[in-house]
C-alpha cells in the first residue's frame, strides 16, 4: 500500500539559510500534519491542514510557514534557520471524509534536517 | 495541558516473554489514543488506534487497552521476538476538532535473543 512520501530525506543547511520540506500524503487522504522531533525528544506537533485550510496550529515558530496545495501535498518552509532547528521533521496524513475516513495518522519516514 | 508519561523509559526482556508497556495521560478528555513503534533514526509506524469509546484493540501479537477514566493505556506484546526491539510511543488526541497528537517520551524495548 502507498505510504506518506517525504522529500528530501536528508537536508544540510547553513545558519540563516532557508529550507523547504515536501510531503505527499497517502492517496485520497485530505489532512496532513507536521511534527518536529529533536534528538532524544518526542515528536512535537507543528501544524495541520484539512482541504487546503489550516486546521490546527501547535508550537510552530514564526520563521516557519506551511501550506497544502490542491493536490493535497504540503510544503513546510523554514527561513532564517537556527542550529536548534536541526531535527527530524515528520509529515503524517489521515482522511476525515469520504469512503476512507480514518482517524489514524500515518507517518512518513521523515526529513532529517541538519543546520550547521 | 495534556501530559503523557511512559514508564519505564527502557526495558529489556528475554525473547519469548510476554510484556506490557504502560502509558498514562493527565487529561482524560481524549478522542483517541495511538500506539507507534520507532526504530532508531526512522519514522513512526502506527500499531494500533483506540477510540475513546473502546476498551481494547488487537492486531496479531499486540493488544492495546484503554482505561480513559483513569488515564491509562497498556500495550501488551505476546511471545516477544528480537524484531520487536524498538522504541514504543503512545500518543493521545484531544478532540475531533483538535488535530494534534501529544506524544509520550517512549519506552525503548530490547528483546534479548
Amino acid at each position: 500500500a502507498a505510504g506518506v512520501i517525504q522529500s528530501p530525506r536528508h537536508l544540510i543547511k547553513e545558519k540563516r539559510e532557508t529550507a523547504t520540506l515536501k510531503c505527499y500524503p497517502i492517496p485520497r487522504h485530505d489532512t496532513v500534519y507536521w511534527y518536529q522531533q529533536g534528538p532524544g525528544q518526542d515528536p512535537q506537533f507543528l501544524i495541520s491542514f484539512y482541504e487546503k485550510m489550516q486546521s490546527d496550529k501547535g508550537s510552530i515558530p514564526d520563521r516557519f510557514s506551511a501550506q497544502q496545495f490542491s493536490d493535497y501535498h504540503s510544503e513546510l518552509n523554514m527561513s532564517s534557520l537556527e542550529l536548534g532547528d536541526s531535527a527530524l521533521y515528520f509529515c503524517a496524513s489521515s482522511s476525515k471524509s469520504g469512503l476512507v475516513r480514518s482517524d489514524t495518522q500515518y507517518f512518513g519516514p521523515g526529513t532529517r534536517l541538519t543546520v550547521l | 495541558k495534556q501530559e503523557v508519561t511512559q514508564i519505564p523509559a527502557a526495558l529489556s526482556v528475554p525473547e519469548g516473554e510476554n510484556l506490557v508497556l504502560n502509558c498514562s495521560f493527565t487529561d482524560s478528555a481524549i478522542y483517541n489514543l495511538q500506539w507507534f513503534r520507532q526504530d532508531p533514526g526512522k519514522g513512526l509506524t502506527s500499531l494500533l488506534l483506540i477510540q475513546s469509546s473502546q476498551r481494547e484493540q488487537t492486531s496479531g501479537r499486540l493488544n492495546a487497552s484503554l482505561d480513559k477514566s483513569s488515564g491509562r493505556s497498556t500495550l501488551y506484546i505476546a511471545a516477544s521476538q528480537p524484531g520487536d526491539s524498538a522504541t514504543y510511543l503512545c500518543a493521545v488526541r484531544r478532540g475531533f476538532g483538535n488535530e494534534k497528537l501529544t506524544f509520550g517520551t517512549g519506552t525503548r524495548l530490547t528483546i534479548i535473543p
